[in-house]
């Protein structure tokens, strides 16, 4: 079954905690990015890599860490330094980063409490 | 800044009627312009997308057109139908140097009524 995986669906976080959110691909793509989605203010770019080892930042990185250890792989981990946390949490692959067709996971939606 | 503005944010439509969304771009190197519709609790989708070297792009029901010169792209959906209710993201890719971006409009919830 191909395709873009995240885990956990939903996720509660302590505030002070860090969190890390898992983003897989079998799709073979060698770019990843994370955006995060607020009611009213759309798609906005956290994180995004277009190789193996290598990323850079998006619109919104403070408080946000990522790694691109493996081509599949590409997680996202939101620290204690994050004012706002809560929030639903897209991971995409393409082909080619930013202009080729973006294929999302299903989202996981944190929530501080 | 480099942005994307969308308009409008929500639209109603009576099912058989036309839909029309209207996005606007402000880096003239962009040259890649998609749309995803996200359907209640789904992930975004892409749906069609457009290049800067053609002015308009359909699939069955769905079009897109292109001004480069004035910066704004636009998605046509004829004959609307229940299932075509959703939010729909416009895009446009951004090339600033070492940061390359797709950059998101902030959505349109479009309605269509029975």
């Amino acid at each position: 079954d191909g395709g873009i995986t995240q885990s956990p669906k939903y996720l509660f976080r302590k505030e002070g905690q860090n969190v890390t959110l898992s983003c897989e691909q079998n799709l073979n793509h060698d770019a990843m990015y994370w955006y995060r989605q607020d009611p009213g203010q759309g798609l906005r770019l956290i994180y995004y890599s277009q190789i193996v080892n290598d990323f850079q930042k998006g619109d919104i990185a403070e408080g946000y860490s990522v790694s691109r250890e493996k081509k599949e792989s590409f997680p996202l981990t939101v620290t204690s330094a994050q004012k706002n946390p809560t929030a639903f949490y897209l991971c995409a692959s393409s082909y080619r980063y930013p202009d080729s067709e973006a294929f999302f996971g299903q989202g996981t939606r944190l929530t501080v409490v | 800044g480099e942005n994307v503005e969308q308009h409008p944010s929500t639209l109603s439509v009576q099912e058989g009627d036309s839909a029309v969304i209207k996005c606007t771009y402000s880096d003239s190197a962009s040259n890649y312009f998609p749309w995803y519709k996200q359907e209640l609790g789904k992930r975004p989708q892409l749906i069609i997308d457009i290049r800067s070297n053609v002015g308009e792009k359909k699939d069955q029901r769905i079009a897109v057109t292109l001004n480069k010169t004035a910066k704004h792209f636009s998605l046509h959906i004829t004959e609307t139908q229940p299932e075509d209710s959703a939010v729909y993201f416009c895009a446009a890719a951004l090339y600033g140097g070492a940061t390359n971006k797709l950059i998101f409009g902030t959505g349109t919830l479009l309605a269509v009524q029975p």
